[in-house]
């Protein structure tokens, strides 16, 4: 069964530094990787969607990669910003059906 | 504004009594799925649907049912609520297809007592 973990759980940084947010997955052979972000209050909101075939996807200063063979993928966010406090969900997409299957999560605070 | 509309967003309630949990989308979206939140845990699915008229158990059904009469909704029904019903509850629509995003509600906020 498909289990997806992501460490740490809580990641406290001051602003402008880069970071790196790490999601880790059982089962290999999955469709996609999705990164969400969840803010208080509100619902989730999909952030990056790498398909089996990818090894990356940027949008602005996000960048997150996907390395199947090894079940990893990591977000990287560049020049970290307060607005970027949240908490961030990875998901996988199995081969066979196309459900997603959730990390717990890692909650970013930047300090300004 | 192309939005997936939750009500109500907070409710206390208590043990037994019938609840509905309202989830409306507006982008024609074929697929529509709950999930719950607990800490620790992330989201776990309860029910979803791929189309009008055709439901599916997600990974924690039980004390849960679902009904997708009309393509844009897909309430969620609570029978005979308990306390371990408690959490925050997200509605979600996308397209289908494995490589369609999803959108989500903002959530509800259950506590049973």
């Amino acid at each position: 069964k498909q289990e997806v973990t992501q460490i740490p759980a809580a990641l406290s940084v001051p602003e402008g530094e880069n970071l790196v947010l790490n999601c880790s997955f059982t089962d290999s052979a999955i469709y996609n990787l999705q990164w969400f972000r969840q803010d208080p209050g509100k619902g989730l909101t999909s952030l990056l969607l790498i398909q089996s075939s990818q090894r990356e996807q940027t949008s602005g200063r996000l960048n997150a990669s996907l390395d199947k063979s090894s079940g990893r993928s990591t977000l990287y966010i560049a020049a970290s910003q307060p607005g970027d406090s949240a908490t961030y969900l990875c998901a996988v997409i199995g081969d066979s059906n196309y459900q997603l299957i959730w990390g717990a999560g890692t909650k970013l605070i930047i300090k300004p | 504004e192309a939005q997936v509309t939750q009500n109500p967003r907070y409710l206390i309630t208590v043990t037994g009594k019938k609840l509905t949990v309202t989830c409306s989308q507006n982008m024609n979206h074929e697929y529509m799925s709950w999930y719950r939140q607990d800490p620790g845990l992330g989201l776990r699915q309860i029910y979803y649907s791929m189309n009008v008229e055709v439901t599916d158990k997600g990974d924690v059904p039980e004390g849960y049912k679902v009904s997708r009469k009309e393509k844009r909704n897909f309430p969620l029904i609570l029978e005979s609520p308990s306390p371990n019903q408690t959490s925050l509850y997200f509605c979600a629509s996308r397209k289908n297809g494995g490589n369609q995003p999803q959108h989500f509600g903002d959530g509800t906020r259950l506590s049973i007592l």
